[in-house]
């Protein structure tokens, strides 16, 4: 299936770096969000935007949905050992009550190094 | 704990077996997702319900797979004649509009 063209496929930083990922497609979307998983686990939500252009922040997240509404990056300040783990980014074109299932990447496996 | 939960979290079935997964969404949400998750991808749609009413499936759901929800709140998803292709995690998720909260999955194994 279609998948987001996401990277770095992987990130090695020491505690305390800046963090900078990105996700690019093919086609449009009217809403993206980003999502990080931890092994054995479900993804779990950090950030949905919904309007081009969006900045949007949660703690030290912040995320932004591109101009051309295909593309979105997130940013980690300050990284701490417990940022670990696999973070996905996922659009979605919802067109009246259809079209609710996200398309994901393939995802950026973050490493901190104490 | 009001978050989505799935049962079982492990499942090892032998080639030919069906195998039934079930989702328990939270309780709100009135829309409900199956993703399918292989080692180093992301999730992939298979099965979408708003409410009791399946309303869109890819083509990776072939017709050994089947998805239910009857009252509209849990949901299964039922494999049929298990081929070793099909070991993967099975996430589900539920939303009220875009934000889709997910379960920590069920991993199936097929031996």
């Amino acid at each position: 299936g279609q998948q987001l063209n996401q990277s770095p496929q992987s990130m090695f930083i020491q505690e305390g770096e800046d963090v900078s990922m990105n996700c690019t497609s093919s086609s449009i979307f009217n809403t993206w969000l980003w999502y990080k998983q931890d092994p054995g686990e479900g993804p779990v939500l950090l950030i949905a935007l919904y309007k081009a252009g969006e900045l949007t922040s949660n703690g030290r997240l912040t995320a932004q949905f591109g101009i051309t509404r295909k593309d979105s990056f997130l940013n980690i300040s300050a990284s701490i050992p417990s940022d670990v783990g696999i973070y996905f980014c996922a659009g979605q074109l919802r067109s009246g009550g259809s079209n609710y299932k996200l398309t994901f990447g393939k995802g950026t496996l973050l490493t901190v190094n104490p | 704990d009001t978050g989505v939960s799935q049962d079982p979290r492990h499942k090892i079935t032998k080639r030919g077996q069906n195998v039934t997964f079930r989702c328990d969404p939270i309780s709100e949400h009135n829309r409900l997702y199956w993703y399918r998750q292989t080692l180093g991808q992301g999730p992939e749609f298979l099965t979408y319900f708003q409410n009791e009413a399946q309303l869109e499936k890819s083509r990776l759901l072939s017709d050994r797979f089947s998805a239910e929800r009857p009252k509209g709140s849990f949901s299964t998803l039922e494999i049929q004649r298990t081929e070793q292709g099909d070991s993967a995690m099975y996430l589900c998720a539920s939303s009220y509009e875009s934000e889709q909260y997910f379960g920590p999955g069920t991993r199936l194994t097929v031996t």
